[in-house]
């Protein structure tokens, strides 16, 4: 069966140092990956999605980034961490013929 | 866009009692749906979802009504149980691989 790991599972980080949040999908092979974001008492806002290595579409333009340097692999990047970067950080798969999204368990990030 | 407001529309049932969980999405060309169920500081589970071409679909304990006339969407819980109690979102597709969430709504469970 398909799992999809996430972390780390919460962070503290200061406005202006970097980010790295990795997800990791196993059990498939060449799946859609997904990043999003939730704000407190809100929906999931889709930020990332890759359909192959190397291969990133970006959803809302920021200060974050997304990398899939393996097939199974997907960072959320940031050099310089603002305030409203703070909120609950989503990872999710697809398979490449499927609408079908499966989410990890989250990284809360707090930006201080 | 999103409407300003921290505080999800809350919907409380008694336990056993059947829930109605309501949906109204924009996009007429959106031709799958999704309903996902956040507990608290996990990430959403998959319900079950419907594509256009269907108006209803059941799963074990939940039913998904899909009306696109008035472009609404329901999701049906039978029998509710306390383990229910969460955020529940519907989701739409209409660009092929991004979904669309709503704000969610909270299901309160009580005994």
């Amino acid at each position: 069966s398909q799992t999809i790991h996430q972390w780390p599972a919460t962070l503290v980080q200061p406005v202006g140092s970097p980010l790295s949040l990795e997800c990791t999908v196993e059990g498939t092979s060449n799946p859609n990956l997904y990043w999003y974001r939730q704000a407190a008492g809100r929906g999931l806002q889709l930020l990332f999605y890759s359909v192959g290595i190397g291969q990133i579409s970006s959803e809302v333009p920021q200060n974050l980034s997304a990398s899939r340097p393996q097939d199974r692999q997907f960072i959320l990047s940031s050099k310089k961490l603002l305030l409203s970067d703070s909120g609950f950080y989503l990872c999710a798969w697809s398979l490449a013929s499927s609408y079908e999204q499966y989410f990890g368990p989250g990284t809360r990030l707090t930006v201080t | 866009g999103e409407s300003v407001g921290l505080h999800l529309p809350t919907l409380s049932v008694q336990e056993g009692d059947n829930s109605i969980i309501n949906c109204a999405y924009s996009n007429s060309a959106s031709d799958y749906f999704i309903w996902y169920k956040q507990e608290s500081g996990k990430g959403p589970q998959f319900i079950i979802d419907i594509r256009s071409n269907m108006d209803k679909r059941q799963g074990q304990r939940v039913t998904v009504l899909l009306n696109k006339t008035v472009k609404h969407l329901s999701l049906q819980i039978a029998a509710t149980q306390p383990g229910d109690s969460a955020v529940y979102f519907c989701a739409e597709m209409h660009s092929g691989y991004a979904l669309n969430f709503g704000k969610g709504t909270s299901l309160l469970v009580t005994p």
